[in-house]
């Protein structure tokens, strides 16, 4: 089974500061997901990535396969950034090409 | 396109009762599949399907049943709800295989059984 262990667990910053999140897993992967959850709300995929960097507007996945590890950055944050963010890596290379495992999340809080 | 969606948005329900929670997409995805979510863990597939006519079991499976008889629809059926089955159901679709594919999910079910 893969481990996910995503750090910071709760984040709070001020408008305009650039955040990271990271998430690092035990076990290769064929791609990674990155999805945002509001308060009370669905989920929305993010990024899926299986190398290098990914850029949507302000923010920015990046992953290193060989590390087994990815990071989340938001470039000058805005309170409507406040969500949890979800890793989730993908099948292991070899395995189930289905199943992902999902880390705890990030409650991040950007206040104005 | 609707998307995924997902109904009823919110349930009460009484130990050993039953009911389904209803999930349809109009993206004619292949692969579908059901989570849900409890505080301080992350998501938890409970069955999943490839196809129309296939389905499998998750990582907690027990005390749900799933069917999936056309592309759009998969139900998910709480045989004897436990309390232990309070929590947020998500439905979720992609094209392909989830390594591969991004992952479209529904508005979730809010599930309280007492």
């Amino acid at each position: 089974k893969n481990e996910v262990e995503q750090s910071p667990q709760n984040l709070t910053a001020q408008e305009g500061e650039f955040i990271t999140i990271n998430c690092s897993y035990s076990v290769g992967i064929s791609a990674l997901h990155w999805l945002q959850q509001h308060p009370g709300g669905g989920i929305v995929s993010l990024f899926m990535l299986s190398s290098g960097k990914k850029k949507h507007g302000r923010l920015i996945a990046t992953i290193n396969i060989q590390e087994k590890h990815s990071s989340l950055h938001i470039t000058a944050s805005h309170p409507r950034d406040s969500a949890v963010y979800i890793c989730a890596p993908g099948p292991h290379s070899g395995g189930s090409n289905y199943k992902l495992t999902f880390g705890k999340g990030t409650l991040l809080t950007v206040n104005p | 396109n609707a998307g995924v969606t997902q109904t009823p948005k919110f349930q009460v329900l009484k130990t050993g009762q039953s009911m389904t929670l209803q999930c349809a997409q109009d993206m004619n995805h292949e692969y579908m599949s059901w989570y849900r979510q409890d505080p301080g863990m992350g998501l938890r597939l409970i069955h999943y399907s490839v196809g129309a006519g296939i389905t499998d079991q998750g990582e907690v499976p027990n005390g749900y049943n799933v069917s999936r008889s056309t592309t759009e629809d998969f139900p998910l059926r709480l045989l004897s709800a436990a309390p232990s089955q309070t929590s947020v159901y998500f439905c979720a679709s992609s094209a392909q295989l989830a390594g591969v594919s991004e992952q479209y999910f529904g508005p979730g079910t809010r599930l309280t059984v007492t």
